[in-house]
């Protein structure tokens, strides 16, 4: 079955620096990623995600990056705000089925 | 609009006991997925409903875990003779379709077992 790996565990960056998360995946059927934040006591909640036939995406100071040959992926945030501090999720999965999710980060946004 | 819901938000039960968690999910979505998270760990799979039928339950871990979701909308997770390694935050999921992937998770139910 599907294996993500994500890193780092913990991230502390300054405000206004840039953040970067990255994971891998084991399943070349794989073909759709997206990435969760959580904060605490709350939901998952969807910031952004990508499909296999796309390498770059972006929204707004958030952006993620695919490579399918290597089995990368990544999340770029901008800019990063006091409020970027959560846990990030990255996840793998077929379109209709069950997401498997990385361990997550802990980002640190500090002032 | 409303996104998914879950009830209760917090559970705390006896060892032995059963309980019930309900998730209502965004109207008209016909997918919905029960996830499970530990403390410090990313959501786990559980099982995945295509409109009333179960399509993927694999990731339920024993015969006293089952759900429900007879109307096509709401679901019950339901655990029989509950132990302590069940405490976890239970969370639910709902997907518009086969056209969508995105999956809208609630807000979960903290189920504490002591």
């Amino acid at each position: 079955g599907e294996n993500v790996e994500q890193h780092p565990s913990t991230l502390s960056v300054q405000e206004g620096d840039s953040a970067v998360i990255k994971c891998t995946y084991s399943d070349s059927a794989s073909n759709y990623f997206p990435w969760y934040k959580q904060e605490l006591g709350k939901g998952p909640q969807l910031i952004i995600d990508i499909r296999s036939n796309v390498g770059e995406k972006k929204d707004q100071r958030i952006a993620v990056t695919l490579n399918k040959t290597a089995k990368h992926f990544s999340l770029h945030i901008t800019e990063t705000q006091p409020e970027d501090s959560a846990v990030y999720f990255c996840a793998a999965a077929n379109r209709d089925d069950k997401i498997i999710f990385g361990k997550g980060t802990r980002l640190h946004i500090l002032p | 609009g409303a996104g998914v819901s879950q009830t209760p938000s917090n559970k705390v039960t006896e060892k032995g006991k059963y309980v019930e968690l309900r998730c209502d999910p965004i109207s008209g979505h016909t997918a919905l997925y029960w996830y499970r998270q530990s403390l410090g760990q990313g959501p786990e799979f559980l099982i995945y409903f295509q409109g009333t039928g179960a399509a993927d339950d694999s990731g339920l871990p024993n015969d006293r875990f089952f759900a429900v979701r007879p109307e096509g909308s709401v679901s019950t997770l339901k655990i029989q003779r509950t132990e302590r390694g069940d405490s976890a935050v239970y969370l639910c999921a709902s997907r518009a379709g086969p056209s969508r992937a995105e999956q809208y998770f609630g807000p979960g139910t903290r189920l504490t077992v002591t």
